[in-house]
């Protein structure tokens, strides 16, 4: 079967550093997206990742691993608005998005 | 309006009613799809229209139509729900390209609840 892994919740302190993980098993692969959501609204786009490596973007990077089927999603500079739900998603085989399941990241002062 | 539209944002309806759940997008894309994503569960695909042709409906109960008029618009028709069919539904549109996966861009959803 198809599956995402990521955890829950995490907890993280304004200012500082938080690595989001999410790893895969899918039929096939076309790219992995990393969405964030905040409560009560729509997911918005933040990264893809297609070959192996560190895509960088401001204070939010994302790392692939193909062979280890593993994803992380870095977030710097940790600001109170950067609390939400971040989601990890792969493209399969028929190019649809398979999606995890959210990981709910609460921002402490 | 910009973006993924959707209308109405919250519904209470009864297991008798009929309603439908409308969705715009604004962005010239040619895939729209909805979701149902409920509470600590994954986003679950429920229908895809490319071109304003259904590609994809995964297993989903026939109390749920889903209907594409236009590239533009897109209906979820609705009835004798159940209330486990509560959750938040989303619509979301992208520009399919050959051979290369595709952001998704969501509409803020409808909350529903069934009574």
């Amino acid at each position: 079967g198809q599956n995402i892994d990521q955890p829950t919740e995490m907890t993280a302190t304004e200012g500082a550093i938080v690595q989001i993980n999410c790893t895969y098993q899918t039929s096939g692969f076309n790219g992995l997206f990393w969405y964030q959501q905040h409560a009560g609204e729509a997911p918005t786009f933040l990264s893809y990742n297609v070959l192996d490596g560190l895509e960088e973007k401001g204070r939010f990077s994302s790392f692939l691993s193909r062979s280890k089927g593993y994803s992380y999603l870095l977030l710097k500079e940790l600001q109170m608005k950067d609390s939400a739900s971040y989601l990890c998603a792969v493209g399969d085989s028929n190019y649809q998005l398979i999606w995890g399941a959210g990981t709910k990241l609460i921002i402490k002062p | 309006e910009t973006g993924v539209t959707q209308t109405p944002r919250h519904l209470v309806m009864g297991m008798t009613n009929k309603k439908s759940l409308k969705c715009e997008q604004h962005l010239g894309h040619n895939a729209m799809y909805w979701y149902k994503q409920s509470a600590k569960k994954p986003l679950e695909l429920m229908f895809v229209y490319n071109f304003k042709e259904q590609t994809e409906n995964n297993s989903v109960p026939s109390r749920f139509s889903p209907e594409c008029p236009n590239s533009s618009h897109l209906f979820l028709h609705l009835h004798t729900l159940q209330p486990e069919d509560s959750a938040l539904y989303l619509c979301a549109s992208s520009q399919e390209k050959r051979d290369l996966p595709y952001e998704q861009y969501f509409g803020p959803g409808t909350r529903l609840t069934v009574t």
